[in-house]
């Protein structure tokens, strides 16, 4: 199985600062024939379910603002918030769907300093 | 409208069974991968199951394989999770999650989600 490993678990920013949060998986979840990277992003608020904010490891899903944006490749993969507003806070997961069982990273909470 | 809407959760026994239900609209239900993914109190996300479009591929978790069943009914757009031999570390809420892309096979990323169902495994 691949292990998802998210750093750090919590983080505290100022509003309109960025946030920076990473994942690392246990092997690649690049697919190279396609050369797309296996990995989702999902941000999930209190009470709520998940909802989807980026997919191949960088795309944009539909509706997202535009402050969110993925990185990485391979096994290091990294979501950030360019501008952190007070609706962001939430706990974030990374997901590998390379292979399954499909996995997740264990969270980050993020919060408002 | 993607809706998807649990339902079927209850208190069990250890060792009991359930079946989880899951009735979705507003999309095309035979063309798109299907799952169920969990999340015990105060924890995070976990995959259990996915199954094919078409149902005839079927995937698990170690966790539940061999306990679990998952299944779909595409004549009343219906997904089920059969669960058995119950234990108290299955108790969680339940998601089902709709898969992103049309026509794939094995489940990847999940861009409709449902509420959720608690399930709660306790004597």
């Amino acid at each position: 199985d691949i292990v998802m490993t998210q750093s750090p678990d919590s983080l505290a920013v100022s509003l309109g600062e960025r946030a920076t949060i990473n994942c690392k998986s246990s092997q690649s979840v690049l697919y190279s024939s396609y050369n797309q990277n296996y990995l989702a992003w999902y941000q999930q608020k209190p009470g709520q379910p998940p909802k989807l904010l980026i997919y191949w490891a960088s795309t944009r899903e539909s509706g997202v603002p535009d402050r969110f944006s993925g990185g990485g490749s391979g096994t290091d993969f990294t979501l950030t918030i360019s501008s952190l507003q007070a609706e962001d806070v939430a706990v974030y997961y990374c997901q590998q769907y390379y292979s399954t069982p499909l996995t997740f990273g264990g969270g980050t909470k993020v919060e408002i300093k | 409208e993607v809706q998807l809407l649990e339902s079927g959760g209850v208190l069990v026994q250890p060792g009991g069974s359930l079946r989880l239900s899951c009735a979705a609209s507003g999309f095309s239900f035979s063309s798109y991968a299907m799952s169920w993914v969990r999340q015990a109190p105060g924890k995070g996300l976990e995959w259990v199951s996915g199954i094919s479009g078409s149902g005839g591929s079927t995937y698990y978790a170690d966790s539940v394989k061999g306990r679990f069943t998952i299944s779909r009914d595409s004549s009343d757009n219906t997904l089920y999770l059969q669960m058995t031999s119950l234990r108290a570390e299955d108790t969680a809420v339940y998601y089902c999650a709709k898969d992103r892309e049309r026509a794939v096979v094995s489940p990847k990323s999940f861009q409709h989600w449902g509420q959720g169902t608690v399930v709660t495994v306790s004597s």
